[in-house]
Protein backbone atom coordinates (compact mmCIF):
# COMPACT_ATOMS: atom_id res chain seq x y z
CA UNK A 1 0.00 0.00 0.00
CA UNK A 2 2.07 3.27 -1.54
CA UNK A 3 -0.43 5.64 -0.64
CA UNK A 4 -0.79 8.56 -2.77
CA UNK A 5 2.82 8.54 -5.25
CA UNK A 6 3.83 11.56 -7.45
CA UNK A 7 5.95 11.65 -10.05
CA UNK A 8 8.35 13.58 -11.13
CA UNK A 9 9.86 14.58 -7.60
CA UNK A 10 12.02 17.77 -9.16
CA UNK A 11 11.47 19.53 -12.55
CA UNK A 12 12.91 22.38 -14.06
CA UNK A 13 11.40 24.15 -16.94
CA UNK A 14 11.76 26.96 -19.28
CA UNK A 15 9.18 29.31 -19.63
CA UNK A 16 6.46 28.08 -22.51
CA UNK A 17 7.39 24.49 -21.77
CA UNK A 18 4.42 22.17 -20.90
CA UNK A 19 4.22 18.98 -18.54
CA UNK A 20 1.84 16.92 -16.86
CA UNK A 21 2.40 15.97 -12.71
CA UNK A 22 1.45 12.53 -12.52
CA UNK A 23 -0.54 11.33 -9.11
CA UNK A 24 -1.56 7.69 -8.23
CA UNK A 25 -3.52 6.44 -5.33
CA UNK A 26 -4.15 2.87 -4.25
CA UNK A 27 -6.49 3.56 -1.25
CA UNK A 28 -9.83 3.24 -3.27
CA UNK A 29 -10.67 6.74 -2.60
CA UNK A 30 -13.08 8.77 -4.44
CA UNK A 31 -12.06 12.43 -3.93
CA UNK A 32 -8.63 13.72 -5.51
CA UNK A 33 -7.28 17.17 -4.87
CA UNK A 34 -4.15 19.28 -6.42
CA UNK A 35 -2.53 21.82 -4.29
CA UNK A 36 0.62 24.54 -4.69
CA UNK A 37 2.53 25.81 -1.81
CA UNK A 38 4.69 28.79 -1.61
CA UNK A 39 6.49 30.24 0.84
CA UNK A 40 4.31 31.92 3.55
CA UNK A 41 0.92 31.38 1.69
CA UNK A 42 0.07 27.94 2.80
CA UNK A 43 -1.30 25.33 0.57
CA UNK A 44 -3.99 26.63 -2.19
CA UNK A 45 -6.62 24.44 -4.00
CA UNK A 46 -5.98 24.13 -7.69
CA UNK A 47 -8.13 21.65 -9.03
CA UNK A 48 -10.58 18.78 -7.36
CA UNK A 49 -11.63 15.68 -8.61
CA UNK A 50 -15.02 14.60 -6.34
CA UNK A 51 -15.46 11.63 -8.10
CA UNK A 52 -13.89 9.75 -11.33
CA UNK A 53 -15.24 11.79 -14.00
CA UNK A 54 -15.72 15.23 -12.40
CA UNK A 55 -13.46 17.79 -12.08
CA UNK A 56 -13.41 21.15 -10.08
CA UNK A 57 -11.76 24.28 -10.32
CA UNK A 58 -10.08 25.28 -6.49
CA UNK A 59 -8.88 28.81 -5.76
CA UNK A 60 -6.01 29.51 -8.04
CA UNK A 61 -6.71 27.44 -11.13
CA UNK A 62 -5.84 29.82 -13.80
CA UNK A 63 -2.82 27.97 -16.10
CA UNK A 64 -3.49 24.66 -15.39
CA UNK A 65 -5.81 21.67 -16.62
CA UNK A 66 -6.54 17.92 -15.06
CA UNK A 67 -7.54 15.18 -15.96
CA UNK A 68 -9.40 12.35 -13.52
CA UNK A 69 -7.78 9.70 -15.90
CA UNK A 70 -9.65 7.14 -13.54
CA UNK A 71 -10.64 6.13 -9.66
CA UNK A 72 -6.49 6.11 -8.61
CA UNK A 73 -4.91 8.80 -11.25
CA UNK A 74 -5.18 12.29 -11.08
CA UNK A 75 -3.01 14.19 -13.66
CA UNK A 76 -2.08 18.08 -13.81
CA UNK A 77 -1.09 20.09 -16.78
CA UNK A 78 1.07 23.45 -17.47
CA UNK A 79 0.44 23.68 -20.89
CA UNK A 80 2.39 26.95 -21.04
CA UNK A 81 4.98 27.49 -17.64
CA UNK A 82 5.32 30.86 -16.21
CA UNK A 83 7.60 31.66 -13.53
CA UNK A 84 4.84 32.43 -11.53
CA UNK A 85 4.15 28.86 -11.19
CA UNK A 86 7.22 27.81 -9.62
CA UNK A 87 6.16 26.31 -6.49
CA UNK A 88 6.11 22.84 -4.69
CA UNK A 89 2.90 20.98 -5.84
CA UNK A 90 1.12 18.17 -3.80
CA UNK A 91 -1.80 15.87 -4.41
CA UNK A 92 -3.91 14.17 -2.06
CA UNK A 93 -6.96 11.96 -1.64
CA UNK A 94 -9.71 11.87 0.83
CA UNK A 95 -11.53 9.38 2.37
CA UNK A 96 -14.68 10.48 4.11
CA UNK A 97 -17.23 8.33 6.26
CA UNK A 98 -17.71 5.58 8.70
CA UNK A 99 -16.09 8.04 11.28
CA UNK A 100 -12.74 8.77 9.24
CA UNK A 101 -12.38 11.83 7.49
CA UNK A 102 -8.97 12.02 6.66
CA UNK A 103 -6.62 13.52 3.55
CA UNK A 104 -3.95 12.13 2.66
CA UNK A 105 -1.05 13.97 0.76
CA UNK A 106 1.73 12.69 -1.97
CA UNK A 107 5.26 13.38 -1.27
CA UNK A 108 4.73 16.34 -3.26
CA UNK A 109 6.72 17.89 -6.65
CA UNK A 110 8.96 20.68 -6.53
CA UNK A 111 8.83 22.62 -10.18
CA UNK A 112 10.95 25.54 -11.20
CA UNK A 113 10.14 27.71 -13.68
CA UNK A 114 13.20 29.67 -15.17
CA UNK B 1 -15.92 29.94 -0.04
CA UNK B 2 -13.86 29.27 2.96
CA UNK B 3 -11.04 32.11 4.54
CA UNK B 4 -8.97 30.42 7.24
CA UNK B 5 -6.67 32.90 9.09
CA UNK B 6 -3.85 31.45 11.08
CA UNK B 7 -1.77 33.18 14.25
CA UNK B 8 1.59 33.65 14.71
CA UNK B 9 3.09 32.98 11.66
CA UNK B 10 6.26 32.23 14.11
CA UNK B 11 6.81 30.82 17.54
CA UNK B 12 9.41 30.29 19.35
CA UNK B 13 9.44 28.52 22.46
CA UNK B 14 11.57 27.12 25.26
CA UNK B 15 11.67 23.38 25.40
CA UNK B 16 9.02 22.11 28.06
CA UNK B 17 6.70 25.49 27.59
CA UNK B 18 3.34 24.93 26.08
CA UNK B 19 2.23 26.35 22.58
CA UNK B 20 -0.95 27.73 21.47
CA UNK B 21 -1.13 28.54 17.47
CA UNK B 22 -4.90 29.81 16.97
CA UNK B 23 -7.29 29.93 13.51
CA UNK B 24 -10.40 31.56 12.60
CA UNK B 25 -12.79 30.14 9.54
CA UNK B 26 -15.54 32.60 7.54
CA UNK B 27 -17.92 29.70 7.08
CA UNK B 28 -20.27 28.98 9.61
CA UNK B 29 -21.51 25.54 8.09
CA UNK B 30 -17.81 24.50 7.66
CA UNK B 31 -17.79 20.88 9.95
CA UNK B 32 -14.39 19.59 10.03
CA UNK B 33 -11.00 21.12 11.56
CA UNK B 34 -7.56 19.32 10.70
CA UNK B 35 -4.32 19.94 11.93
CA UNK B 36 -1.38 19.47 9.68
CA UNK B 37 2.38 19.24 10.31
CA UNK B 38 4.64 19.67 7.91
CA UNK B 39 9.01 19.24 8.49
CA UNK B 40 11.50 21.00 6.35
CA UNK B 41 10.92 19.31 2.52
CA UNK B 42 8.22 16.55 3.33
CA UNK B 43 4.32 16.75 2.64
CA UNK B 44 1.83 17.56 5.57
CA UNK B 45 0.86 14.91 7.78
CA UNK B 46 -2.47 15.11 9.98
CA UNK B 47 -1.73 14.98 13.50
CA UNK B 48 -5.34 16.11 15.16
CA UNK B 49 -8.84 17.03 13.83
CA UNK B 50 -12.16 18.08 15.13
CA UNK B 51 -15.28 18.24 14.25
CA UNK B 52 -18.12 20.82 14.63
CA UNK B 53 -20.34 18.73 17.31
CA UNK B 54 -16.85 18.47 19.79
CA UNK B 55 -15.81 21.52 21.49
CA UNK B 56 -12.21 20.02 22.27
CA UNK B 57 -10.52 16.93 21.84
CA UNK B 58 -7.13 15.64 23.12
CA UNK B 59 -4.17 12.99 21.85
CA UNK B 60 -1.28 12.85 24.61
CA UNK B 61 0.56 16.24 24.50
CA UNK B 62 -1.61 17.63 21.54
CA UNK B 63 -4.79 19.29 21.79
CA UNK B 64 -7.59 21.42 20.00
CA UNK B 65 -10.78 23.34 21.06
CA UNK B 66 -13.23 24.90 18.38
CA UNK B 67 -15.50 27.87 19.54
CA UNK B 68 -18.30 27.33 16.71
CA UNK B 69 -20.04 30.60 18.18
CA UNK B 70 -16.85 32.64 17.58
CA UNK B 71 -15.78 30.64 14.41
CA UNK B 72 -12.07 29.83 15.88
CA UNK B 73 -10.44 26.65 16.65
CA UNK B 74 -6.84 26.47 18.32
CA UNK B 75 -4.23 24.06 18.36
CA UNK B 76 -2.41 23.14 22.02
CA UNK B 77 1.16 21.55 22.70
CA UNK B 78 2.40 20.83 26.43
CA UNK B 79 5.97 19.93 27.19
CA UNK B 80 7.08 20.71 23.50
CA UNK B 81 10.17 19.08 22.42
CA UNK B 82 12.67 19.76 19.84
CA UNK B 83 11.16 17.45 18.02
CA UNK B 84 7.93 19.40 17.29
CA UNK B 85 9.78 22.16 15.68
CA UNK B 86 7.92 21.88 12.39
CA UNK B 87 5.56 24.30 10.55
CA UNK B 88 1.55 23.72 11.38
CA UNK B 89 -0.87 24.59 9.13
CA UNK B 90 -5.11 24.40 10.44
CA UNK B 91 -7.65 24.09 8.01
CA UNK B 92 -11.25 23.97 7.67
CA UNK B 93 -13.49 22.06 5.28
CA UNK B 94 -15.34 23.99 2.12
CA UNK B 95 -18.65 22.74 2.18
CA UNK B 96 -19.34 24.10 -1.26
CA UNK B 97 -16.01 22.64 -2.77
CA UNK B 98 -15.80 19.39 -0.42
CA UNK B 99 -11.97 20.44 -0.03
CA UNK B 100 -9.54 21.73 2.67
CA UNK B 101 -8.80 25.53 2.99
CA UNK B 102 -5.70 25.69 4.74
CA UNK B 103 -4.41 28.83 7.25
CA UNK B 104 -0.86 30.08 6.28
CA UNK B 105 0.91 28.09 8.15
CA UNK B 106 2.81 28.96 12.07
CA UNK B 107 6.34 28.34 12.38
CA UNK B 108 7.08 26.64 15.43
CA UNK B 109 10.95 26.33 17.08
CA UNK B 110 11.25 24.76 20.19
CA UNK B 111 14.27 25.84 21.91
CA UNK B 112 16.51 23.06 23.76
Amino acid sequence: NAGVTQTPKFQVLKTGQSMTLQCAQDMNHNSMYWYRQDPGMGLRLIYYSASEGTTDKGEVPNGYNVSRLNKREFSLRLESAAPSQTSVYFCASWVSGRGTDTQYFGPGTRLTVL
Amino acid sequence: GENVEQHPSTLSVQEGDSAVIKCTYSDSASNYFPWYKQELGKRPQLIIDIRSNVGEKKDQRIAVTLNKTAKHFSLHITETQPEDSAVYFCAARDTGRRALTFGSGTRLQVQP
